[in-house]
């Protein structure tokens, strides 16, 4: 059975104090690994998919990189504005199911 | 356009109400989801379909009967719901043709009062 944790459960930086969010999983046969960025009561925002191992993907503040059994989301220099719950989830071979981690939950304060 | 659409974005219904969320995307996807989340939980699959067909039932209660009309909308009818089926529920929809992410709706906000 496909799991995915997350580590910190809750994280609290300071804008400008770079961190990185962690992503471990055991699935059978990676198809995609999938980070998201959720706000409150609002749906998942998609950020990145990373394929195979050594794969890095960058967008503004955040770059995403992916290991044979994790990845991190390190956010560099954050600012309020990425307070957010970040979401990672998986695709194995044999499903079209997403299995999401529990999430982390980041405040950046002013 | 990567959009998904859900309406209504909130309802509240009682116990021996009907009701249905609906959910649209023009994006071509032929994958199409149901999520449900919890406070300060992640989404829990309930439903795929795949072009048009039911190819995942995660042992969902049949007080929700989900239906795909066509390849661009999903539905999800509500009858007889218990106030433990408040969520939010999410609509998905994804590529099947290549491994791709799945873009997600706003969400409806459901209370079941």
């Amino acid at each position: 059975e496909d799991q995915v944790t997350q580590s910190p459960e809750a994280l609290r930086l300071q804008e400008g104090e770079s961190s990185s969010l962690n992503c471990s999983y055991t699935v059978s046969g990676l198809r995609g690994l999938f980070w998201y960025r959720q706000d409150p009561g609002k749906g998942p925002e998609f950020l990145f998919t990373l394929y195979s191992a050594g794969e890095e993907k960058e967008k503004e503040r955040l770059k995403a990189t992916l290991t044979k059994k994790e990845s991190f989301l390190h956010i560099t220099a954050p600012k309020p504005e990425d307070s957010a719950t970040y979401l990672c989830a998986v695709k194995d071979n044999y499903g079209q199911n997403f299995v999401f981690g529990p999430g982390t939950r980041l405040s950046v304060l002013p | 356009d990567t959009e998904v659409t859900q309406t209504p974005k909130h309802l509240v219904m009682g116990m021996t109400n009907k009701k249905s969320l609906k959910c649209e995307q023009h994006m071509g996807h032929r994958a199409m989801y149901w999520y449900k989340q919890k406070a300060k939980k992640p989404p829990e699959l309930m439903f795929v379909y795949s072009y048009e067909k039911l190819s995942i039932n995660e042992s969902v209660p049949s007080r929700f009967s989900p239906e795909c009309p066509n390849s661009s909308l999903l539905n999800l009818h509500l009858h007889a719901l218990q106030p433990e089926d408040s969520a939010l529920y999410l609509c998905a929809s994804g590529s099947i043709d290549r491994v791709s992410e799945a873009f997600f709706g706003q969400g409806t906000r459901l209370t079941v009062v």
